[in-house]
This record gives C-alpha cells, sequence and structure tokens, in this order.
C-alpha cells in the first residue's frame, strides 16, 4: 500500500516564476492537507480539501497561493509569482475520513526554493 | 502566537537510556495530541496520539503522558536506539477543526 507522494521532490524556480506542487494520497484517502515549513519552524497548515472542494482554507496566503483537488489525480498547489520567502518544505498529508481525531499521514514533502 | 511550544531544540540521549521530549501548549480548546518523528528529507511519520480524557497512552517503547492541568505533554522512549534519532514533533488539535498545530520541533541524537 503505496504512501502519500508526491512530487516533485525538489523544485527550483526564480522569483516572479510558477510553481506547481502535486500530491497523490494513499489509496483509499479522500482528505487532502497541505501544510508548509520554514527553515527551523514547525509545520504550518495551509489548506484542507476533499474531492472538488476546499473545506479550510484558513492558513493560506491571501494572494498568489491557491489549491485544488480535481475529481481525477492528484492535489495540486500551485504558487504563482514565487518570491523568495516561498522557500520552505511544502508537505501533504492525507487522511481516510474527516473529522477530528483522524490521524494525517504525510508525504516526503516537495523543497521549494526561490532563487 | 506559538500555541505548541518544544522549548528544548535539542536532547541528547545514551543508547538504552530513556529519552524524555517535553511539550507544552496554550490552547486549552485543544482536545488530541499527537507525536511525529521527522528523518531529514523525509516527510513526518506517525508515532502516537492521545486524547484529553486519557492522561497516559502507551505503544511499544513509545509513552505519552498528558497533563491537562499543567497544559503539559511529554514523550517517553524507553529503551532510547540510535535508528530513534530524528526530530519529534508534537502537534494539538481542537473539536471541531482538521488542522494540526505543529511545535517547532526537538532533536533527539541517541548516542551508541
Amino acid at each position: 500500500n503505496a504512501g502519500v507522494m508526491q512530487n516533485p521532490r525538489h523544485l527550483v524556480r526564480r522569483r516572479g516564476q510558477e510553481a506547481r506542487l502535486r500530491c497523490s494520497p494513499m489509496k483509499g484517502h479522500s482528505h487532502v492537507y497541505w501544510y508548509r515549513q520554514l527553515p527551523e519552524e514547525g509545520l504550518k497548515f495551509m489548506v484542507y480539501l476533499q474531492k472538488e472542494n476546499i473545506i479550510d482554507e484558513s492558513g493560506m496566503p491571501k494572494e498568489r497561493f491557491s489549491a485544488e483537488f480535481p475529481k481525477e489525480g492528484p492535489s495540486i498547489l500551485r504558487i504563482q509569482q514565487v518570491v523568495r520567502g516561498d522557500s520552505a518544505a511544502y508537505f501533504c498529508a492525507s487522511s481516510p475520513n474527516s473529522g477530528h481525531q483522524e490521524t494525517q499521514y504525510f508525504g516526503p514533502g516537495t523543497r521549494l526554493l526561490v532563487l | 502566537d506559538q500555541q505548541v511550544k518544544q522549548n528544548s531544540p535539542s536532547l541528547s540521549v545514551q543508547e538504552g537510556r530513556i529519552s524524555i521530549l517535553n511539550c507544552d501548549y496554550t490552547n486549552s480548546m485543544f482536545d488530541y495530541f499527537l507525536w511525529y518523528k521527522k528523518y531529514p528529507a523525509e516527510g513526518p511519520t506517525f508515532l502516537i496520539s492521545i486524547s484529553s480524557i486519557k492522561d497516559k497512552n502507551e505503544d511499544g517503547r513509545f509513552t505519552v503522558f498528558l497533563n491537562k492541568s499543567a497544559k503539559h505533554l511529554s514523550l517517553h522512549i524507553v529503551p532510547s536506539q540510535p535508528g530513534d534519532s530524528a526530530v519529534y514533533f508534537c502537534a494539538g488539535q481542537w473539536s471541531g477543526t482538521y488542522k494540526y498545530i505543529f511545535g517547532t520541533g526537538t532533536r533527539l541524537k541517541v548516542l551508541a
């Protein structure tokens, strides 16, 4: 049973370019969460999605960031016009059900470096 | 506003001894807590969790203790093994939400 898959594992972008990060949840999981980890910090929640729905985006920056989880295919976190401060590790997690006290299983992360 | 605090950035322990990692929280609405382990260049791996209705949960070498009055939890690893060397994150969650609030992590080094 494959775990949460993320790609690419490393992504280098120049300022002003777009970054697209992909996440395939574990088999049987239909709930996806995105977290960001800045250097020397803990993981910070960004967004929670179910298939075709954004449930909670309270941690997403208001501009340049968007997320989707289409009916078919992986979840995508999109960052437009990247800036150096976007450099971080982005982790995706999934769970089989929604709700409180559902364990979230994390992928290996995408390390974004903005030059 | 750091709702979950791990005040010790690092800890070194001899192999075979007990490792105790501590975590404090300020949000009294938290009712579920988790510990994750993270190796470099990998994602966090779930270790153990505890609901606020309990004060202890044990799984093999790992035990989590919760002291609600002190808003404090700790992770005990005994006996510690070199493979336990990693960064450990505690996280809290409150009823009605999906997101975890993570601490900044404690780097554990188990010396052979």
